[in-house]
């Protein structure tokens, strides 16, 4: 029983590239939720997806940052020019409702030179 | 809005001792609760929560948290520390929305690394 994937579980930008992060749900999962961890800090809510709609981007930072969970595939979070402000662990989890009880991937580290 | 404060960004125990980790959080409406565990390079995980009913709950590991309304808390204790406790510990709070649901927005408190001593 597989839980929730992400991948690349460690990326290295420059400052001005794009990151992609991916992230697949458990099975039976249709609630994904991109959360943000700054080093010292807790996580940080970034956007609440269901398949093909967002939910709740309210954590998402207005620029150059976007998130999708098409109908097929897993969901991404794309940052475009990263910059090093954006070097932290971006975890993902899933539900297979909408509830607060969530499954978390083990994270993507992001680190920007 | 809602807030988490974790009292103590470290506590350290010895193997065997009682653990207790505090947790204070603020909400305008009814709260759902939650106790996440995150080892090392690794996600986190459920330990326990709170949505309605008994006020003490009892979670994996052998830890369990009670809430009290009345000082808005939901500290996480466990009776005894061993040494596979060492992490870090996240207190969680979710907004009950329209129709009594909630979902899974959570506003995390700084967390609490603990460690245990042999």
């Amino acid at each position: 029983n597989a839980g929730v994937m992400q991948n690349p579980r460690h990326l290295v930008r420059r400052r001005g590239q794009e990151a992609r992060l991916r992230c697949s749900p458990m099975k039976g999962h249709s609630h994904v939720y991109w959360y943000r961890q700054l080093p010292e800090e807790g996580l940080k809510f970034m956007v609440y997806l269901q398949k093909e709609n967002i939910i709740d981007e309210s954590g998402m930072p207005k620029e150059r940052f976007s998130a999708e969970f098409p109908k097929e595939g897993p969901s991404i979070l794309r940052i475009q020019q990263v910059v090093r402000g954006d070097s932290a662990a971006y975890f993902c989890a899933s539900s297979p409702r909408s509830t607060g009880e969530l499954f978390f991937g083990e994270g993507s580290r992001l680190t920007v030179l | 809005a809602q807030s988490v404060t974790q009292l103590g960004s470290h506590v350290s125990v010895s193997e065997g001792a009682l653990v207790l980790l505090r947790c204070n959080y603020s909400s305008s409406v009814p709260p759902y609760l939650f106790w996440y565990v995150q080892y090392p390079n690794q996600g986190l995980q459920l330990l326990l929560k709170y949505t309605t009913g008994a006020t003490l709950v009892k979670g994996i590991n052998g830890f369990e948290a009670e809430f009290k309304k009345s000082e808005t808390s939901f500290h996480l204790t466990k009776p005894s520390a061993h040494m596979s406790d060492a992490a870090e510990y996240f207190c969680a709070v979710s907004v009950i929305g329209a129709g009594g649901t909630s979902y899974g927005k959570l506003t995390f408190g700084q967390g609490t690394i603990l460690t245990v001593h042999p």
